[in-house]
């Protein structure tokens, strides 16, 4: 049983389109993450949901959508695809929020716009 | 907020030792190590939580200087499944969640 599921694993999509990643955990963590890894192998953390809510939301533009319907859920949602967000997209999870914990990512989604 | 890593690359021989630095502008609370093999995800190392604190897994250990604000990760007599991009992440309170911030990351590549 993979711990941390991403699907799809590659995604080609037009300049315009909206887009949505999907993420399920079953480690039975409460704490979940969505990184973004460019071209040079920069992973920055976009967000983090602790229990279906929303606990950190760093500088990234609002056409990025995170959803939690659960605990064991956290799906990423995209409007209006630019150039520019092309990348890898790892979902993650933790036990909890606090810190120490060690995150358990999923096997990335590859997104690439044309 | 993102640690500096060096170096930026390194090949190695089988057997042959290598040191990864990770240092930040800020005070670490504490810092994390992951390696990604190509195309695949980050995978955890180890946590080091306190200053001075020392670690080990299997042959890779790693020291963590907290008034330096540095840590460092040491991988003896390396073995070729030690190729990937080494991250180091150090960690900030925000809202009490556990906000990582992962380093410019260190691509290592053993050869026969």
């Amino acid at each position: 049983d993979t711990a941390v599921s991403q699907t799809p694993k590659y995604l080609v999509t037009q300049m315009g389109n909206d887009k949505s990643i999907k993420c399920e955990q079953n480690l039975g963590h409460d704490t979940m993450y969505w990184y973004k890894q460019d071209s040079k192998k920069f992973l920055k953390i976009m967000f983090s949901y602790n229990n279906k809510e929303l606990i950190i939301n760093e500088t990234v533009p609002n056409r990025f959508s995170p959803k939690s319907p659960d605990k064991a859920h956290l799906n990423l949602h995209i409007n209006s695809l630019e150039l520019g967000d092309s990348a890898v997209y790892f979902c993650a999870s933790s036990q909890d929020r606090q810190p120490n914990e060690k995150l358990f990512f999923g096997s990335g989604t590859q997104l690439s716009v044309l | 907020q993102q640690p500096v890593q060096s170096p930026q690359a390194v090949i190695l021989r089988e057997g042959e030792d290598a040191v990864i630095n990770c240092s930040s502008s800020k005070a670490l609370y504490s810092v994390h190590w992951y390696r990604q093999k190509h195309g695949e995800a980050p995978v955890f190392l180890m946590i080091l939580l306190k200053g001075g604190e020392q670690k080990g897994h299997e042959k890779i250990s790693a020291s963590f200087n907290e008034k330096k604000q540095q840590s460092s990760l040491y991988l003896t007599a390396s073995q070729l499944s030690y190729s990937g991009t080494y991250f180091c992440g150090t960690e900030s309170l925000l809202g009490g969640a556990n906000n990582l911030f992962f380093g410019t990351g260190t691509r290592l590549t053993v050869i026969p």
